[in-house]
């Protein structure tokens, strides 16, 4: 069955380092998605991308973030200067293959813990 | 605006007791509505989804929900809960207010099973 592979599983970094997390979403799909969710906390809403842009932001999707489809398969979340606010677990999703219902497919997660 | 609301942050129940996990949301189009189960350390799994067919709706691991659009409610149950079910579950939201699927999560509910 096709999934959601997301890499790093865990990524340690200090703070004001710039951070890449990737994912490659199922094939046919045409939406993709970040999610994060601090520990402990509820799933939020980052950003969706679709027709390579992006579709709708949140306001925690501030200028230190940035996503790209480089090549067509890949679609990566950068994080520019990290703050220790910004550890948390990145969950990508992707959507829209045949009869699109809005269902997300999640990949298992990247945890980001900035020291 | 779609929105979500978990009534419960935590369930504590009984092995092989009812569970009842509740859910209420607001939007403003035909919503599609998802369950989706966490467990420890681990990412999103799909437990089940209604997009506008049977209101009554089946899922994995004997879970299911009803989508009662009089009381904007799709809360989850399971005639007899196991000890793996503890875990975190999510109620989901997502229509096409925007013209794009942004699935809007509630913010959980952490199932407790006692043996």
């Amino acid at each position: 069955e096709p999934e959601v592979t997301q890499t790093p599983s865990h990524q340690v970094t200090q703070m004001g380092q710039e951070v890449i997390l990737r994912c490659v979403p199922i094939s046919n799909h045409l939406y993709f998605y970040w999610y994060r969710q601090i520990l402990g906390q509820k799933v939020e809403f980052l950003v969706s991308f679709y027709n390579n842009e992006i579709s709708e932001k949140s306001e925690i999707f501030d200028d230190q973030f940035s996503v790209e489809r480089p090549d067509g398969s890949n679609f990566t979340l950068k994080i520019r200067s990290t703050k220790l606010e910004d550890s948390a677990m990145y969950f990508c999703a992707s959507s829209g293959g045949t009869g699109h219902t809005g269902e997300l497919f999640f990949g298992e997660g990247s945890r980001l813990t900035v020291l | 605006a779609q929105s979500v609301t978990q009534l419960d942050s935590h369930v504590s129940v009984s092995e092989g007791t009812p569970v009842l996990l509740r859910c209420n949301y607001s939007s403003s189009y035909s919503p599609s509505l998802f369950w989706y189960v966490q467990h420890p350390n681990k990412g999103l799994q799909l437990l089940l989804k209604y997009t506008s067919a049977a209101t009554l709706v089946k899922g994995i691991n004997g879970f299911e929900a009803e989508f009662k659009k009089s009381e904007t409610s799709f809360h989850l149950t399971k005639p007899s809960a196991h000890m793996s079910d503890a875990a975190e579950y999510f109620c989901v939201v997502s229509d096409l207010a925007g013209g794009s699927y942004i699935p809007t999560f509630g913010r959980g509910t952490s199932l407790i099973v006692h043996p």
